[in-house]
C-alpha cells in the first residue's frame, strides 16, 4: 500500500481564517481522494482531486469553500477557507490501493482541525 | 441511492470474548464491493478487507473473520478471542465498480466503537 503523509496532524484555527492542508504519497496515482469526518461522525467524501483538471466536488461540497490543488500526481492540497466551528473536523486524504477500479483506498492520517 | 447501516454504535466486551459487528448495505447495482476499516483512538484508518459482490465466500484472517450474505444483504466482521488492541471505531463501506464516474466514493456507515477491557 502506499504511504500517505498529511500536513498539519492537528491545528487550531480561528473563526474566519483559512487552512491548507498537504498531503503527499510516496508513488504516483491517477487520483486522490479528500474526506471529511465531523465529530463521532462517518467519513464523507469532499472531492476527487485530478492530475491535470479541475476537482470533482460532490454534492455539498464547493470549490469556494474547499479549493483543491493537485500539481503532479503524487501531491494534493486541499483548502478550507474561511472557517467557522463546523469545520471542526478530520480531514482526511485516499488514494487507491492496487485495484484502482472503486476498490479500496488508503488514507493518511487525517488533520485534525478545530475551529475557535 | 447507497446506504450503509452499523446499528450498533457502542460495544463493550471483556477480553478473550467474541464479538460480531453488524453491517448492513442497500443497493440498487449488483457489482459492488464491500469493506471494513478500523480506527483506532490514534485516527488513523487501517483497511481490513475487501470483498466483491462476486465472491460470498466467507473469509477469516486470524482472529478476524468476515460472514458476507448478499441474501440479507450483511456483511458482519466477527472478531474471535478479542484483545485490548481491538479497541477502536470500526467502519463498513460500500462502493459501487463505476468504471470512471465517483470511483473513489465510499459509502461508510457511522460505525460501531468497540471497547475491549481487560
Amino acid at each position: 500500500s502506499a504511504v500517505i503523509s498529511q500536513k498539519p496532524s492537528r491545528d487550531i484555527c480561528q473563526r474566519g481564517t483559512s487552512l491548507t492542508i498537504q498531503c503527499q504519497v510516496d508513488s504516483q496515482v491517477t487520483m486522490m481522494f479528500w474526506y471529511r469526518q465531523q465529530p463521532g461522525q462517518s467519513l464523507t467524501l469532499i472531492a476527487t482531486a485530478n492530475q491535470g483538471s479541475e476537482a470533482t466536488y460532490e454534492s455539498g461540497f464547493v470549490i469556494d469553500k474547499f479549493p483543491i490543488s493537485r500539481p503532479n500526481l503524487t501531491f494534493s492540497t486541499l483548502t478550507v477557507s474561511n472557517m467557522s466551528p463546523e469545520d471542526s473536523s478530520i480531514y482526511l486524504c485516499s488514494v487507491p490501493g492496487l485495484a484502482g477500479d472503486g476498490g479500496e483506498l488508503f488514507f493518511g492520517e487525517g488533520s485534525r482541525l478545530t475551529v475557535l | 441511492a447507497q446506504k450503509v447501516t452499523q446499528a450498533q454504535t457502542e460495544i463493550s466486551v471483556v477480553e478473550k470474548e467474541d464479538v460480531t459487528l453488524d453491517c448492513v448495505y442497500e443497493t440498487r447495482d449488483t457489482t459492488y464491493y464491500l469493506f471494513w476499516y478500523k480506527q483506532p483512538p490514534s485516527g488513523e484508518l487501517v483497511f481490513l478487507i475487501r470483498r466483491n459482490s462476486f465472491d460470498e465466500q466467507n473469509e477469516i484472517s486470524g482472529r478476524y473473520s468476515w460472514n458476507f450474505q448478499k441474501s440479507t444483504s450483511s456483511f458482519n466482521f466477527t472478531i474471535t478471542a478479542s484483545q485490548v488492541v481491538d479497541s477502536a471505531v470500526y467502519f463498513c463501506a460500500l462502493s459501487l465498480m463505476n468504471y470512471g464516474g465517483s470511483q473513489g466514493n465510499l459509502i461508510f456507515g457511522k460505525g460501531t466503537k468497540l471497547s475491549v477491557k481487560p
